[in-house]
């Protein structure tokens, strides 16, 4: 059974810290995905990588695919409150229905 | 606003009762999904539709009968529901059923009491 473990499963901060993500598994992806929860709302995806070593930047978002594609991480500069929902990760597995395999979820509270 | 509409928000209901769950999406996607999402477990995919027809059924209970009419409506129709099916009931679309990027609704929040 595939999993995607993410780290930590909480986190909380003050306004204007730094923080990283970790999104793991033991499975090569052809591509991952990352998405944010706010409460109350659905999953809004934030940034698909596809390249082993990928980064993307997105404002104060940053994100890296492992090199041999079975990890990510999300880093975050000067976290804000808006920053504040859960994080999730979710990898591909490709072929015709490229089956996406979601991680555990970070919590991520920042606090004004 | 995604795009993709669920009603009702929230539903309460007792184990012998009957349920429907309806999405809608207004964004031409040709695939629709039904997720679930627990306290504690990652999102858990339920069923995909693309084009009307169910390209698949993730060993969900047959208490669950999803209903897809045309591409862009999808119904999760519940009977004798048990308590360990409360959970935040999530309805996704995208453009084909190659997950390559899912739109979600804000969800149905589910109490089976």
């Amino acid at each position: 059974t595939q999993l995607l473990e993410q780290s930590p499963q909480f986190l909380s901060i003050q306004e204007g810290e730094n923080l990283t993500v970790y999104c793991n598994s033991s499975s090569v992806f052809s591509s991952l995905q990352w998405y944010r929860q706010e409460p109350g709302e659905g999953p809004v995806l934030l940034v698909t990588v596809v390249t082993g070593g990928e980064v993307k930047k997105l404002k104060r978002l940053t994100f890296q695919f492992g090199d041999a594609r079975k990890d990510s991480s999300l880093h975050i500069t000067a976290a804000q409150p808006g920053d504040t929902g859960l994080y999730l990760c979710a990898g591909a597995r490709g072929g015709a229905t490229n089956k996406l395999i979601f991680g555990t979820g970070t919590l991520l509270a920042v606090q004004p | 606003e995604t795009g993709v509409t669920q009603t009702p928000r929230h539903l309460v209901m007792g184990m012998t009762n009957k349920k429907s769950l309806k999405c809608e999406q207004h964004l031409g996607h040709n695939a629709m999904y039904w997720y679930k999402q627990s306290a504690k477990k990652p999102l858990e995919l339920m069923f995909v539709y693309s084009l009307e027809e169910r390209v698949e059924n993730n060993s969900v209970p047959s208490r669950f009968s999803p209903e897809c009419p045309n591409s862009s409506h999808l119904f999760l129709h519940l009977h004798t529901l048990q308590p360990e099916d409360s959970a935040l009931y999530l309805c996704a679309s995208s453009w084909t059923s190659a997950n390559e990027k899912l739109f979600f609704g804000s969800g149905t929040q589910l109490s089976v009491l």
